[in-house]
């Protein structure tokens, strides 16, 4: 059964920052790994997506890194500003399209 | 732990006819339920947030005429997909949130438009 941690689970940093959030999964046979940002209330948004055979995506501030084989990605937020305050989800998709959440990392950007 | 089930877990259906996909919290009253949808090799996107008792709000870009939500209970949330076509046809994914702010979600609905 895969299972998906994120380290930390809170990050308190003031702005202008970079920072690194961490997901670990167990099972590295995956399709690929998404990371999404969650404010209070809301849905989930979708940040950025890696496929199985990427090693990185690129969005603006954000970056995204896939090392499959060691089970890791990592999220990195350049310039971190209070707008990035949020609640930041890795999931990875395996086989038959199963979804598995990490706990998610709370983001708290002071200004 | 907070359980959501989905129903049906698979569905296949003819182009033209209206699919009804069920959300369920089985152990907790959901206040607000999110509908997601993930094409193949695409992220998890959202569609709708309904709260119970009130009309869903969409996403941009997302037919409310062609997805009907109804959340009319603390524990029942259902899509239904009018007049269903070949590229409709994707894995919807529903969540529940109850007190907190931690969605649960669903195993999901894969559906086949032929």
């Amino acid at each position: 059964k895969q299972e998906v941690t994120q380290i930390p689970a809170a990050l308190s940093v003031p702005e202008g920052e970079n920072l690194v959030l961490n997901c670990s999964f167990t099972d590295s046979a995956i399709y690929n790994l998404q990371w999404f940002r969650q404010d209070p209330g809301k849905g989930l948004t979708s940040l950025l997506l890696i496929q199985s055979s990427q090693r990185e995506q690129t969005s603006g501030r954000l970056n995204a890194s896939l090392d499959k084989s060691s089970g890791r990605s990592t999220l990195y937020i350049a310039a971190s500003q209070p707008g990035d305050s949020a609640t930041y989800l890795c999931a990875v998709v395996n086989a038959g399209n199963m979804l598995t959440f990490g706990g998610g990392t709370r983001l708290m950007v002071k200004p | 732990g907070a359980v959501v089930s989905q129903h049906p877990s698979w569905v296949i259906c003819k182009s033209g006819t209206s699919v009804k996909i069920e959300c369920r919290s089985l152990d907790f009253q959901a206040t607000t339920m999110f509908w997601y949808r993930q094409f193949p090799k695409q992220s998890l996107m959202l569609m709708a947030t309904s709260n119970e008792g009130s009309k869903a709000t969409y996403e941009q870009g997302v037919e409310k005429d062609k997805f009907l939500i109804n959340h009319a209970s603390l524990t029942l949330s259902t899509l239904t997909v009018t007049s269903a076509h070949p590229e409709d046809s994707s894995f919807y994914i529903c969540s529940a949130r109850g007190s907190g702010e931690t969605q649960y979600f669903g195993p999901g609905t894969r559906l086949l438009v032929l």
